[in-house]
């Protein structure tokens, strides 16, 4: 059963720290994207990638935050300097896009959890 | 401005009865809906998609029916279980292929 996963699953840091999450796109899917969810936001896109070229972050605070994929099996998002208003569950999702006649679906992890003191 | 929203932010139903959540979406150029289930302290779980030609899909236990004239889509699931109680997002994407999500509908099962 073929799943995003997603490292590590809580991390409770304090202000001015350095966060890096990590996540393991579904074998054979191009596209990864990166979300966070906040209850006053609900779900945001911050960044993704495509063939592990990044589209879009147009979502993201340019200054704290910078996503990456080294390789095709590992995309991460990182804060520098991490702040308390980060603090939320960052998604990440992967799919096979464009999908053609089959679905653009995209596929989440189980999220990491965010806490910044 | 490109949104997706929802109805209502809480629906309540007997087990065993039919569950219709609502969603209702501006962008235009949207070509395409999911409907995700997210329960707590999970990711969002795909259930169900349909594309804007056409209007209506059916799954297992579940039905999408999208309207595009009024540019409104909803999630009809069938015989409520108690674990189906979990919060339900649709998305809408288009040729960027990037999802904008509604608020959620948090779907609770009466027993």
């Amino acid at each position: 059963d073929a799943r995003v996963t997603q490292t590590p699953r809580h991390k409770v840091t304090e202000m001015g720290q350095e966060v890096t999450m990590r996540c393991q796109p579904i074998l054979g899917h191009n596209t990864v994207f990166w979300y966070r969810q906040t209850m006053m936001q609900g779900l945001e896109l911050l960044a993704y990638f495509r063939n592990r070229a990044p589209l879009d972050d147009s979502g993201m605070p340019k200054d704290r935050f910078s996503a990456e994929m080294p390789d095709a099996t590992l995309a991460t998002l990182k804060i520098q300097p991490s702040e308390p208003r980060d603090s939320a569950v960052y998604f990440c999702a992967s799919g096979l896009i464009p999908g053609g006649s089959s679905s653009d679906t995209q596929y989440f992890g189980p999220g990491t959890r965010l806490t910044v003191l | 401005g490109e949104s997706v929203g929802l109805h209502l932010p809480t629906l309540s139903v007997q087990e065993g009865d039919n569950s219709i959540i609502n969603c209702a979406y501006s962008n235009s150029a949207s070509d395409y809906f999911i409907w995700y289930k997210q329960e707590s302290g999970k990711g969002p779980q795909f259930i169900i998609d349909i594309r804007s030609n056409m209007d209506k899909r059916q799954g297992q236990r579940v039905t999408v029916l999208l309207n595009k004239t009024v540019k409104h889509l909803s999630l009809q699931i069938a015989a409520t279980q108690p674990g189906d109680s979990a919060v339900y997002f649709c998305a809408g994407g288009d040729s960027s292929y990037k999802l904008i999500f509604g608020s959620g509908t948090r779907l609770l099962v009466r027993p």
